[in-house]
């Protein structure tokens, strides 16, 4: 299946450090969610962009829609334990088909915080 | 507001059995999608209900299939398993397709093993 292009795939972070983390794609997306999820959960949606150049906040979470429409940025700021988990971003293409949408998931940032 | 049922949460199979799963979505969403997640494949998009009819599938094979009854809850469906088929199973809901806000909802997931 499709999947976005999500960097870096794992990081290690000390307690207090800012993560950023990233979604590209070669299609255009009207579009971007991120989600984190840990483990045995399912996603839990953090933020959700909706125009190109959209800077959006969630309390230490930041994220923005990229100007180009084909990628995405989350950024964490001073990091704590409970951060823990898989982040997912995921793009919805602009041109469904058929009315009908699909959302395209990145591969995943694991993030671990050492104490 | 209740979030995303599924049910059940763990389920184990052998191979060659059928297996049904269910989703009961958030309130007033409409809208009922279905993934896969696996380590090595990521989230996978089987397919998407709304208004009781399949609106988008993605690329598996007909021993996957679904329905979505009148009160939006849906269930998701696997003939003939394989061991290939032990994954997490999740189900998202969104209010409808179409509509703005285009967020999507997960639920805890099924963890299936196939044995």
């Amino acid at each position: 299946g499709q999947q976005l292009n999500q960097s870096p795939q794992s990081m290690f972070i000390q307690e207090g450090e800012d993560v950023s983390m990233n979604c590209t794609s070669s299609s255009i997306f009207n579009t971007w969610l991120w989600y984190k999820q840990d483990p045995g959960e399912g996603p839990v949606l953090l933020i959700a962009l909706y125009k190109a150049g959209e800077l959006t906040s969630n309390g230490r979470l930041t994220a923005q829609f990229g100007i180009t429409r084909k990628d995405s940025f989350l950024n964490i700021s001073a990091s704590i334990p409970s951060d823990v988990g898989i982040y997912f971003c995921a793009g919805q293409p602009i041109q469904p088909t058929s009315g009908t949408y699909k959302y395209i998931f990145g591969t995943g940032t694991r993030l671990k915080v050492l104490a | 507001k209740a979030g995303v049922t599924q049910t059940p949460r763990y389920l184990i199979k052998t191979r060659g059995q059928q297996v049904t799963l269910s989703c009961s979505p958030i309130s007033g969403h409409r809208s009922v999608s279905w993934y896969q997640q696996t380590p090595g494949q990521g989230l996978q998009f089987l397919f998407e209900y709304f208004s009781e009819t399949q609106r988008n599938k993605g690329n598996f094979p007909g021993r996957f299939s679904g329905r979505q009854f009148s009160n939006s809850r849906s269930e998701m469906n696997v003939s003939t398993l394989e061991l290939g088929d032990s994954a997490l199973y999740l189900c998202a809901s969104r209010p409808r397709v179409g509509s703005v806000p285009y967020e999507q909802y997960f639920g805890p997931g099924t963890r299936l093993t196939v044995t």
